[in-house]
């Protein structure tokens, strides 16, 4: 069975920084892409960064690029965000979500719960 | 980057009716390679997202034949051919042709 588990979501200052971490089984996890997906609170999905399978390439949106760093851990089976220099138009709920591919980093057939980061003085 | 526009906004049903959201691109989704690059999800209160519908018309693994995704271009639509009381949630189109993917605002079906 897929598995896909987020954590370290926290209420961090402004200008703060925080790692999320993806634990995931019940996959050959090197050979699908994965993505993190956020929803601020009563809002819509808005894609944020994505990393092949291998590791070698991964991509960001606008609003987090230069301030968040994907990665992934093949021999772990995890997926990391390192957020840095947060604002609070970054609160939202993070989702890990795994591509149908190992290419390709859309089209995501598993999805975590999610975890809660919250950006506040 | 491309713009996803959903009508409407919200969708009240009467179960065992049909339903009809659209979905609309600033630019044309379909790639040299002949596929469409629209993709359907739905989040069902409290819960993560599903993905629902894939390239534009394939259901993914698990999804009833009562929903379908068609459309071309920059024009598209779920299908619902007939309401069911789970099918309750929020209904996103996204464009996975370019990145940054963009999914539209999304369409709250309700039951009436």
């Amino acid at each position: 069975e897929v598995q896909v588990l987020e954590s370290g979501g926290a209420l961090v200052q402004p200008g703060g920084s925080l790692r999320l971490s993806c634990a995931t089984s019940g996959f050959t996890f090197s050979s699908f892409a994965m993505s993190w997906v956020r929803q601020a609170p009563g809002k819509g999905l808005e894609w944020v960064s994505g990393i092949i399978g291998s590791g070698d390439t991964r991509y960001y949106a606008d609003s987090v690029k230069g301030r968040f760093t994907i990665s992934r851990d093949n021999s772990e089976n995890t997926l990391s965000l390192q957020m840095n220099n947060l604002r609070a138009e970054d609160t939202a709920v993070y989702f890990c979500a795994k591509a149908m591919g190992a290419e390709a980093v859309a089209l995501w057939d598993f999805w975590g719960r999610g975890t809660q980061v919250t950006v506040s003085s | 980057e491309i713009v996803m526009t959903q009508s409407p906004l919200s969708l009240p049903v009467t179960p065992g009716e049909p339903a009809s959201i659209s979905c609309r691109s600033s630019q044309s989704l379909l790639r040299s390679n002949g596929y469409i690059y629209l993709d359907w999800y739905m989040q069902k209160p409290g819960q993560s997202p599903q993905l629902l519908i894939y390239l534009g018309s394939n259901r993914a693994s698990g999804v009833p034949d009562r929903f379908s995704g068609s459309g071309s271009g920059t024009d598209f639509t779920l299908k619902i051919s007939r309401v069911e009381a789970e099918d309750v949630g929020v209904y996103y189109c996204m464009q996975a042709l370019q990145i940054p993917y963009t999914f539209g605002q999304g369409t709250r079906l309700k039951i009436k």
